[in-house]
């Protein structure tokens, strides 16, 4: 069956720490993916997008970069986290109507 | 641009019948999609349409007019548990979404 993992479901880190969200599907290869982050109150905003190894395209300069070093594996990474980071973070994948992971609620403090 | 709009809440009687309305401008049209999300939760996936018309699936219907740009979901019979955010979306090379319509549902 096809799944989307995401880990972990939330997440309080400290400004100016280090970000590493982690997602990979099962049952699918070469699958288009997606990160996603709400603020509070607010629509879904697409972050990144990947549709192959290697292949990233980011929608908004940020302080956040992605990379997909696996087929089935996206990574959303920061170096130095500010407080506007804090949000929620949805890995999504194109299949059938846009499946999404369970999502990190990440709070920086 | 994209623009997606929707209204921000809603409240509706348990049993009764809701409306929710989003008008899209975008670059491009490959669909239609309205998602449910609780509280805390991922969205899930409720209804897609790409062709004109009404797709009625159980209690849950969505209609899309692409010449208008509109698309409404009508959510039948309420219930206490469809108190949560109904999310528009619309795919052109990528899904956008609208910024959501919070539903409440009161007894």
């Amino acid at each position: 069956s096809q799944t989307i993992h995401q880990w972990p479901a939330t997440l309080v880190q400290p400004v100016g720490s280090p970000l590493s969200l982690e997602c990979t599907v099962e049952g699918t290869s070469n699958p288009n993916l997606y990160w996603y982050r709400q603020a509070a109150g607010r629509g879904l905003q697409l972050l990144f997008y990947s549709v192959g190894i290697g292949q990233i395209s980011s929608e908004v300069p940020q302080n956040l970069s992605a990379s997909r070093p696996q087929d089935r594996q996206f990574i959303l990474s920061s170096k130095k986290l500010l407080l506007s980071d804090s949000g929620f973070y949805l890995c999504a994948w194109d299949t059938t109507g846009y499946t999404f992971g369970s999502g990190t609620r990440l709070t920086v403090v | 641009g994209q623009n997606i709009d929707q209204p921000t809440e809603m409240t509706a009687t348990e049993g009764a019948i809701v409306q929710i309305n989003c008008t899209y401008q975008t670059s491009g049209f490959n669909g239609l999609f309205w998602y449910q999300q609780h509280a805390g939760e991922a969205p899930t996936f409720l209804s897609y349409n790409v062709l004109d018309g009404l797709e009625e699936k159980g209690r849950f219907s969505s209609f899309l007019s692409r010449s208008k740009g509109y698309s409404y979901l009508l959510l039948k019979e309420l219930q206490m548990k469809d108190s949560a955010s109904y999310l528009c979306a619309v795919l052109s090379d990528k899904l956008i979404f609208g910024t959501g319509t919070r539903l409440q549902v009161f007894p």
